[in-house]
């Protein structure tokens, strides 16, 4: 079954405690992606990747970093997480080089007191 | 990053009315795409929009891509239980070096009555 996963789908954490939110797609896709979804303000994009080793930053990278060494993985590392980075966060990937049919994963709700 | 927006907030419906909704920018976007997202999911994409004055069917949904390719709209007919949840519209910009990235709108939640 194509699919994207995420791990862990909840995570409750203390301020300054680094931490990874893995995300694996089985379909071959090219472009990843990593969003935060926040009451009132929509999904906004986080990082993308348009390939392995590419990475580029979307409206909101400040406090997390990415990487891409294989085509199906795509991590977000919160390097020291602060309270505002409380929110729900969304993976996807799409086979077209670009954003316009991703599939999402079901999300990573992340509390970080 | 640009912004997007998504009007309305939210609709209050009876079942077997027919759903409008907007997504408006001051920018213009190349590419428009409409999601819905059912309560603990991610989004899923209904309807991608390529062209300016595009108009595209998925079943019930029709969506147009606005002329000025700075605004987009989604139609719903005959609306039915499981309808609803919360609609994202989203542009994408391209530039020189591929996408731009994805531009979301805040959403419009749809409830509907029986």
């Amino acid at each position: 079954e194509a699919q994207v996963t995420q791990n862990p789908r909840y995570l409750i954490t203390v301020t300054g405690k680094k931490l990874t939110v893995t995300c694996s797609q089985n379909m071959n896709h090219e472009y990843m992606s990593w969003y935060r979804q926040d009451p009132g303000l929509g999904l906004r994009q986080i990082y993308y990747s348009m390939n392995v080793e590419v990475t580029d930053k979307g409206d909101v990278p400040e406090g997390y970093k990415v990487s891409r060494k294989e085509k199906r993985n795509f991590p977000l590392i919160l390097e020291s997480p602060s309270p505002n980075q409380t929110s729900l966060y969304f993976c996807a990937s799409s086979s077209g080089g670009g954003p316009d049919t991703q599939y999402f994963g079901p999300g990573t709700r992340l509390t970080v007191l | 990053g640009q912004q997007l927006n998504q009007s309305p907030q939210s609709m209050f419906i009876q079942e077997g009315e027919d759903v409008s909704m907007n997504c408006t920018s001051s920018s213009i976007f190349n590419t428009w795409l409409w999601y819905k997202q059912d309560p603990g999911e991610g989004p899923v994409l209904l309807i991608a929009l390529y062209k300016a004055g595009e108009l595209t069917s998925n079943g019930r949904l029709t969506a147009q891509f606005g002329i000025t390719r700075k605004d987009s709209f989604l139609n719903i007919s005959a609306s039915i239980p499981s309808d609803v949840g919360i609609y994202f519209c989203a542009g994408i910009q391209y530039s020189g070096g591929g996408a731009d990235g994805l531009t979301f709108g805040k959403g419009t939640h749809l409830i509907i009555q029986p």
